[in-house]
């Protein structure tokens, strides 16, 4: 299996600093990752795909980077809506993987 | 617009089996795959599987292949999975998940409201 970690698990920032979380999957996935936002009581949502494409409608505040087996998802200038769980995922030989998640709360 | 709405929540003793629902719309529901997800409280996100629903064919983990159970009915753009021999640790919120594309990518676009199983 294709495990996927995440770092930092949490991440304390203040409105307006930029935010990078890390994720790292223990074999190439070569561009096919994913990043996902959640918010508490709600359903995530697809961030970013291939690595560096924003879903329909994210803004461009968010960016993601990588290739192989290291990935990073970038927020430019935190904003109060951003502050929720990120989630990145692959696939693997038909089967989907997500990460443990990065909490990035508010300092 | 795309919608997956999904069943209401369950309530089931260890041992037994439940199905849940996952009804499409706004979209041709057989051109795209769909992947069932689930998180148990508090913690992260697991993949249980998915289907096809233009031939039924599916992949699940090996962990799920004994206990999960995953079909489609194309007549009314429906998905179902079933989920048997329950126990407490498949206490979640189960959300049924849309491809983003036609031909499968695994990226999980469309998401239903989540139907939260509790094993008690």
């Amino acid at each position: 299996e294709n495990a996927l970690t995440q770092s930092p698990a949490t991440l304390s920032l203040s409105p307006g600093e930029r935010a990078t979380l890390s994720c790292r999957a223990s074999q190439s996935v070569y561009s096919s990752l994913a990043w996902y936002q959640q918010k508490p009581g709600q359903a995530p949502r697809l961030l970013i795909y291939d690595a560096s494409k924003r879903a329909t409608g994210v803004p461009a505040r968010f960016s993601g980077s990588g290739s192989g087996t290291d990935f990073s998802l970038t927020i430019s200038s935190l904003e109060a809506d951003d502050f929720a769980v990120y989630y990145c995922q692959h696939r693997d030989n038909w089967l989907g993987t997500f990460g443990p998640g990065t909490t990035v709360e508010i300092k | 617009q795309v919608h997956l709405v999904q069943s209401g929540a369950e309530v089931k003793k260890p041992g037994a089996s439940v199905r849940v629902s996952c009804r499409a719309s706004g979209y041709t529901f057989s051109a795209y795959y769909l992947h069932w997800v689930r998180q148990v409280p508090g913690q992260g996100l697991e993949w249980i599987g998915v289907i096809n629903p233009r031939d039924g064919s599916i992949s699940r983990p090996q962990r799920f292949q004994d206990r999960v159970t995953l079909t489609s009915d194309t007549s009314t753009s429906t998905a179902y999975m079933e989920v048997s021999g329950l126990t407490s640790e498949d206490t979640a919120v189960y959300y049924c998940v849309r491809d983003k594309d036609t031909v499968t990518t695994f990226y999980f676009e469309f998401w239903g409201q989540g139907t939260l199983v509790t094993v008690s």
